[in-house]
């Protein structure tokens, strides 16, 4: 079954520092989200994806958040500059339509130190 | 200051019977529904879904059912089994472009 990629699995980075979260949406599916979720918290909406631009971001996608589709296949989130807060599991998800269900990834687990 | 997480109910069953997890969702606007199961380590799976026009629908194994009245998603295990333990969640589609709202979850856990 087609499912979700997400790269690295495990990234620590240090406050101040951009990372860069990687994704391999599934291969027919054209709208692409990214969710987070703190430790012990719920999972929350970031952004959503389609036709090359954002449909939809909640208000903690903020200035220091980007999203990039930079070829066929990938989809990134960039953290500028990053936060101790900002330590989180990050999901990445994709669906055919949407009005569709969400096919989640694994998740990159960001530690900011 | 730190974070208070959240404290997840807990459900224990035992191996072979049914489970039964509720959700109240808050918006009544939302009109698609989903319930996810989380297991440690890994990313919400999709288990099944139900539209507004719909009160009961089922999967295998698995049947929600939507209480728009009271604003209240059941998600019922038929012959639950130890592999079912995990996190479910639900979570409502308020019609945002598929932006979903979770709800907080509720472990379950499944004794042999």
């Amino acid at each position: 079954e087609p499912e979700v990629t997400q790269t690295p699995s495990h990234q620590v980075t240090q406050m101040g520092q951009e990372v860069i979260l990687r994704c391999v949406p599934i291969s027919n599916h054209l709208y692409f989200y990214w969710y987070r979720q703190i430790l012990g918290q719920k999972v929350e909406f970031l952004v959503s994806f389609y036709n090359n631009e954002i449909s939809e971001k909640s208000e903690i996608f903020d200035d220091q958040f980007s999203v990039e589709r930079p070829d066929g296949s990938n989809f990134t989130l960039k953290i500028r500059s990053t936060k101790l807060e900002d330590s989180a599991m990050y999901f990445c998800a994709s669906s055919t339509d949407s009005d569709s269900p969400l096919h989640f990834g694994n998740g990159t687990r960001l530690t900011v130190t | 200051g730190e974070s208070v997480g959240l404290h997840l109910p807990t459900l224990s069953v035992q191996e072979g019977d049914n489970s039964i997890i509720n959700c109240a969702y808050s918006n009544s606007a939302s009109d698609y529904f989903i319930w996810y199961k989380q297991e440690s380590g890994k990313g919400p799976q999709f288990i099944i879904d139900i539209r507004s026009n719909m009160d009961k629908r089922q999967g295998q194994r698995v049947t929600v059912l939507l209480n728009k009245t009271v604003k209240h998603l059941s998600l019922q295990i038929a012959a639950t089994q130890p592999g079912d333990s995990a996190v479910y969640f639900c979570a409502e589609n308020n019609n945002a472009g598929n932006m979903l709202t979770f709800g907080g979850g509720t472990r379950l856990m499944v004794k042999p």
